[in-house]
Parts: C-alpha cells; sequence; structure tokens
C-alpha cells in the first residue's frame, strides 16, 4: 500500500497563476482533508471531504476549490495563485475513528 | 484558530532521558491525538486518547488526558536520536475534524 500520495512535490508559480495539486489514498477511507502548514505553526484546514461526493470549508478556504473526483482521489486548485498562498500544502485521509493518515506535502512558492 | 496549544514549543534533551510534553485546549473534544512529524516530511499519528480515557500507552509513549482542566501530556521515555522531530497535538471532534496546535520541537542530543 502506498498510503496517501500527493503530486507534484515541489511547484514555483508567479502571481495570479493557477494550478492543481492531486492527492490520492488506496486505504479506502471514507474521509479526506487539504491543510497547509506555515513556518512556526500546525496545520490549518482548509477543506475536506467526510465520503464521495461532499465537500465542505475548513479554517482557510478562500483563494482555493477542491474536487473529491472518487473515492480516492481529492484535488486542490488554486485559481489565481498569491504570494500569501507559499506554504506546504499536506493532504491526508482518515480511518472511522478519526486517525489521519497523511501525505508527504507539496512545497509551493508563489513569487 | 488553533484549538491545540503546545507547551514548550521546543525542548532539547540527553539521549536516554524522558520529554514531556503538554497540550491545552479550549473547547470540548471527542479525542485528543498526537502526532510527529519529521523534518521536511509529514505528520505521523503516534497515538489517540479518547474523551473518556485519562491515560494510554503505546511502547515508550505514554499520554494522559485530563478534561477538567482541557489539557493532556505527552511523555516520551528513554529517548533516542530518532526522537527529535516535532509533536503535535491535535483536537478531534465529532465530524472528524482535527485542529493542530504549533507544534514542540524535541532534539535528543547523543
Amino acid at each position: 500500500n502506498a498510503g496517501v500520495t500527493q503530486t507534484p512535490k515541489f511547484q514555483v508559480l508567479k502571481t495570479g497563476q493557477s494550478m492543481t495539486l492531486q492527492c490520492a489514498q488506496d486505504m479506502n477511507h471514507n474521509s479526506m482533508y487539504w491543510y497547509r502548514q506555515d513556518p512556526g505553526m500546525g496545520l490549518r484546514l482548509i477543506y475536506y471531504s467526510a465520503s464521495e461526493g461532499t465537500t465542505d470549508k475548513g479554517e482557510v478556504p478562500n483563494g482555493y476549490n477542491v474536487s473529491r473526483l472518487n473515492k480516492r482521489e481529492f484535488s486542490l486548485r488554486l485559481e489565481s495563485a498569491a504570494p500569501s498562498q507559499t506554504s506546504v500544502y499536506f493532504c491526508a485521509s482518515s480511518t472511522e475513528v478519526g486517525e489521519q493518515f497523511f501525505g508527504p506535502g507539496t512545497r509551493l512558492t508563489v513569487l | 484558530s488553533q484549538q491545540g496549544e503546545e507547551d514548550p514549543q521546543a525542548l532539547s534533551i540527553q539521549e536516554g532521558e524522558n520529554a514531556t510534553m503538554n497540550c491545552s485546549y479550549k473547547t470540548s473534544i471527542n479525542n485528543l491525538q498526537w502526532y510527529r512529524q519529521n523534518s521536511g516530511r509529514g505528520l505521523v499519528h503516534l497515538i489517540l486518547i479518547r474523551s473518556n480515557e485519562r491515560e494510554k500507552h503505546s511502547g515508550r509513549l505514554r499520554v494522559t488526558l485530563d478534561t477538567s482542566k482541557k489539557s493532556s501530556s505527552l511523555l516520551i521515555t528513554a529517548s533516542r536520536a530518532a526522537d527529535t522531530a516535532s509533536y503535535f497535538c491535535a483536537r478531534g471532534s465529532n465530524d472528524y475534524k482535527l485542529s493542530f496546535g504549533a507544534g514542540t520541537t524535541v532534539t535528543v542530543r547523543a
């Protein structure tokens, strides 16, 4: 089992460009999440999906959109990147008990 | 807002010593979880303690939960160099969302 995979690992964008971060899990989990992590801070929830076909906003959703493509895949889209979105992005999925499994992260720099 | 706040922010100990870090939170919880993050990596789940539990063990890890004080502690016994990492507590709610604190950075010196 690969667990949670994310692509790409690194990305540099110019202000105003768009991109999609991909995430997939092979653990048959219903719930999936997107977080961002900034220096000296814990993770902040951007969006989550409790089950296939549903998505909800988290703590910091502005500037992002998500798609739960199927049970395995949950993508995060930046429509018009801003320097404030420079961060490390983590995708996660969780068991029925609530334990979360994280991907390796995507380091995004917006110039 | 961050619902789990760790203390201390940083901790440096000698190999073989115990490391203790604390977590406080503000609102009610379904469970309290601890995660480890090695530099440049994703978070790894360590242990989950439910709101009706007071203590839980996993290998060299011991977690306590005091819901009356809205606090939890993580003890790592007989630390090793490989324990060098950041440790985060996360408040679990009924809707399967987690709220993370800012973390404690632990350095284990050889």
